[in-house]
């Protein structure tokens, strides 16, 4: 069975850093492209970014609202992939999902889905 | 960026109705389009992925259609477990973005 469980959320304090973690199992992890989405509380999806299996070069990409302050990053021998958060805003309020794609060449769509841990940012 | 505009942002519908369902994409995405759908509470649910094919354990009375800038989520007769919120996502251009969601409530 497939699983993916999120984890390190909680308070924090704007400016500070946070960094989940998004540990999986029942599946190769290093075969697959892994995301991370947000939805803040009462609104919609949004994406944070993904990173690529190494068999595709491993790339990263960002969201804007994100680049510069947020890294992704996986460890394939743990089956884990992470998202350091640093200069965390008060709009970084959200629970966040990680997520894995459905197809190994692909980054998205994504059919296992963590339940999400909730990060709140505030003085 | 590619925005995803989904209508209408609230649907009412009687259990055994049909629903259907809009998102419109700010300029072409090809046939790049999931569907999700969300519970209260809950992780997303991945429905239909390039446009019209159906995620594994999708039932039949789901299903997608368009291209380019226009697409539909259809559920021929609704039953009391669809009644949720439904986000289009598209998958063509970095950043993916997803619409703002339709909620589907009971009528």
């Amino acid at each position: 069975e497939v699983q993916l469980v999120e984890s390190g959320g909680g308070l924090v304090q704007p400016g500070r850093s946070l960094r989940l973690s998004c540990t999986t199992s029942g599946f190769t992890f290093g075969d697959y492209a892994m995301i991370w989405v947000r939805q803040a509380p009462g609104k919609g999806l949004n994406w944070v970014g993904f990173i690529r299996s190494k068999a595709f070069g491993g790339t990263i990409e960002y969201a804007p609202s994100v680049k510069g302050r947020f890294t992704i990053s996986r460890d394939d021998s743990k089956s884990t992939a992470y998202l350091q958060m640093n200069s965390l805003k008060t709009e970084d309020t959200a629970v966040y999902y990680c997520a894995r794609s459905i197809l190994t060449e692909w980054v998205t769509p994504n059919d296992y889905w963590g339940q999400g841990t909730l990060v709140t940012v505030s003085s | 960026e590619i925005v995803m505009t989904q209508s209408p942002a609230t649907l009412s519908v009687s259990p055994g109705e049909r629903a259907t369902l809009s998102c419109r994409a700010s300029q072409s995405v090809s046939i790049n389009l999931a569907w999700y759908q969300q519970n209260p509470g809950r992780a997303p649910r991945l429905l239909i992925y390039t446009t019209s094919t159906r995620a594994t354990g999708v039932p039949a009375r789901f299903s997608g259609s368009g291209s380019g800038t226009g697409f539909t989520l259809t559920i021929s007769s609704l039953q009391s477990e669809d009644f949720a919120v439904y986000y289009c996502q598209q998958y063509n251009n970095w950043p993916y973005t997803f619409g703002q969601g339709t909620k589907l409530e009971i009528k």
